[in-house]
C-alpha cells in the first residue's frame, strides 16, 4: 500500500538556522510527492512538488526539497528559518492514475526567535 | 479569482441535526475533495468527485453524503450529526491530472454537541 511517513511530530529550530522536515514514502511506480504548509486556523497551501527530473525541487517562501530514490525520502529544507515559518507541514504522495493524495500526519515546526 | 471558498466558517450543531457544507471553486477544476482534519490523524478523505454529476467514497465516508450538481460546487451533507463528526472540514480542488496540485479552502470548524 502507498504511504508516507513523517517521523517527527515536532521540530524546533532557532531563527536563522537551517531547517529540515523529514518525509519518507512507500509507493509502487513513480511517486509524485508534495509538500503543503498549514498556518494556524488556515487551509493548506501548496509549497512544492516532485514529479520527475531534477532531484532538488525549489518551492515557495524559500523552501526546497530533495528527492532521494535510494532512501525513499523527500525531506523539506530551508537554509535559514524565519519565525514566520512556524506552521504545520504535510508531506503527501500519489502515484500513477490515482487521483487521491496519501497524506502524512504532519510535522509541527516551531522557529524560536 | 477567489480560489476555493467554503461556507460556513464555523457551525455548532446538536446531535441529530443536519447540515450542508458548501464548497465552491472558480478555477474550472475537474476534481473536488472533502477532507476532515483531526488532531493526530492528519487529513482523511471523506468523499471526492472526478467531475460534474459523479462522486466517490474516500477513507471515511460513513455519516456523510455529497453532491456535485455543478462543476464549481461540491456539497457535503451530514444527515444526522454525531459528536464524532466534530472536526475541521476542508474542501480542495485540482485539475484532471494526478500530478496536479490540490488547492484548499479555508476550512469549516464544526462542533457537534
Amino acid at each position: 500500500a502507498q504511504s508516507v511517513a513523517q517521523p517527527e511530530d515536532q521540530v524546533n529550530v532557532a531563527e536563522g538556522n537551517p531547517l529540515t522536515v523529514k518525509c519518507t514514502y512507500s509507493v509502487s511506480g513513480n511517486p509524485y510527492l508534495f509538500w503543503y504548509v498549514q498556518y494556524p486556523n488556515r487551509g493548506l497551501q501548496f509549497l512544492l512538488k516532485y514529479i520527475t527530473g531534477d532531484n532538488l525541487v525549489k518551492g515557495s517562501y524559500g523552501f526546497e526539497a530533495e528527492f532521494n530514490k535510494s532512501q525513499t525520502s523527500f525531506h523539506l529544507k530551508k537554509p535559514s528559518a524565519l519565525v514566520s515559518d512556524s506552521a504545520l507541514y504535510f508531506c503527501a504522495t500519489n502515484a500513477g492514475n490515482n487521483r487521491k493524495l496519501i497524506w502524512g500526519l504532519g510535522t509541527s515546526l516551531a522557529v524560536n526567535p | 479569482n477567489a480560489g476555493v471558498t467554503q461556507t460556513p466558517k464555523f457551525r455548532v450543531l446538536k446531535t441529530g441535526q443536519s447540515m450542508t457544507l458548501l464548497c465552491a471553486q472558480d478555477m474550472n477544476h475537474e476534481y473536488m475533495y472533502w477532507y476532515r482534519q483531526d488532531p493526530g490523524m492528519g487529513l482523511r478523505l471523506i468523499h471526492y468527485s472526478v467531475g460534474e454529476g459523479t462522486t466517490a467514497k474516500g477513507e471515511v465516508p460513513d455519516g456523510y453524503n455529497v453532491s456535485r450538481l455543478k462543476k464549481q460546487n461540491f456539497l457535503l451533507g451530514l444527515e444526522s450529526a454525531a459528536p464524532s463528526q466534530t472536526s475541521v472540514y476542508f474542501c480542495a480542488s485540482s485539475q484532471r491530472e494526478s500530478k496536479d496540485t490540490q488547492y484548499f479552502g479555508p476550512g469549516t470548524r464544526l462542533t457537534v454537541l
